[in-house]
């Protein structure tokens, strides 16, 4: 099956810095990526929906200027955590999909903001 | 709002058992539905997909259903193994391209 990567995998930072987090697809073009994120006991919750060469589709209460997302090739989108706070610190996971209607989910990201 | 149920949150089973967990749609007009595995901290393992014209997907131990009418899928795990112990997530999409919604999941203990 098609291989989605994540990275990093886990990373722990300061209030207040922004973090990056990218997602790839390794063997097949990606039109659309969908970002979600997961707190601890809940399920994944889609934050917004990235279709390459145009501007994100962000779910309802979720801050575009605080989680950019870029989507300016078909094999990577990268999400930005703006001035990480504490409540952020979630697993946040990416999916992809190609020309079929499959979603290939990459591993997660666990964001700790400290 | 579109959202996806799921019964039990957690379950405790003896090895060898066969077991059901289910899944419900508020909206019955779901087009994919996929069952994932998520082990803790880890990401999701996709388990079977049923696509808009299929009611049933088998891979090994596993039997997936869904019954759009009633806004219900089933996944059914025969001769129950320590190695399922996991969380499960039903998810579906109402069209076609669109982003998964996701129960909350149902947490599953084999014990040996």
């Amino acid at each position: 099956g098609a291989v989605v990567s994540q990275h990093p995998s886990r990373v722990i930072c300061k209030s207040g810095t922004s973090v990056k987090i990218e997602c790839r697809s390794l063997d097949f073009q990606a039109t659309t990526m969908f970002w979600y994120r997961q707190f601890p006991k809940q399920s994944l919750m889609l934050m917004a929906t990235s279709n390459e060469g145009s501007k994100a589709t962000y779910e309802q209460g979720v801050e575009k200027d605080k989680f950019l997302i870029n989507h300016a090739s078909l094999t990577l989108s990268t999400l930005t955590v703006t001035s990480a706070h504490p409540e952020d610190s979630s697993f946040y996971i990416c999916s992809a999909k190609g020309g079929q209607e499959t979603q290939y989910f990459g591993p997660g990201t666990r964001l700790l903001v400290l | 709002k579109q959202e996806v149920t799921q019964i039990p949150a957690a379950l405790s089973v003896p090895e060898g058992e066969n077991l059901v967990l289910n899944c419900s749609f508020t909206d019955s007009a779901i087009y994919n539905l996929q069952w994932f595995r998520q082990d803790p901290g880890k990401g999701l393992t996709s388990l079977l997909l049923i696509q808009s014209s299929q009611r049933e997907q088998t891979s090994g131990r596993l039997n997936a259903s869904l019954d759009k009418s009633s806004g219900r899928s089933t996944l059914y795990i025969a001769a129950s193994q320590p190695g399922d112990s996991a969380t499960y997530l039903c998810a579906g999409t109402y069209q076609a391209g669109t982003a998964l919604i996701f129960g909350k999941g149902t947490t599953l203990s084999v014990s040996s």
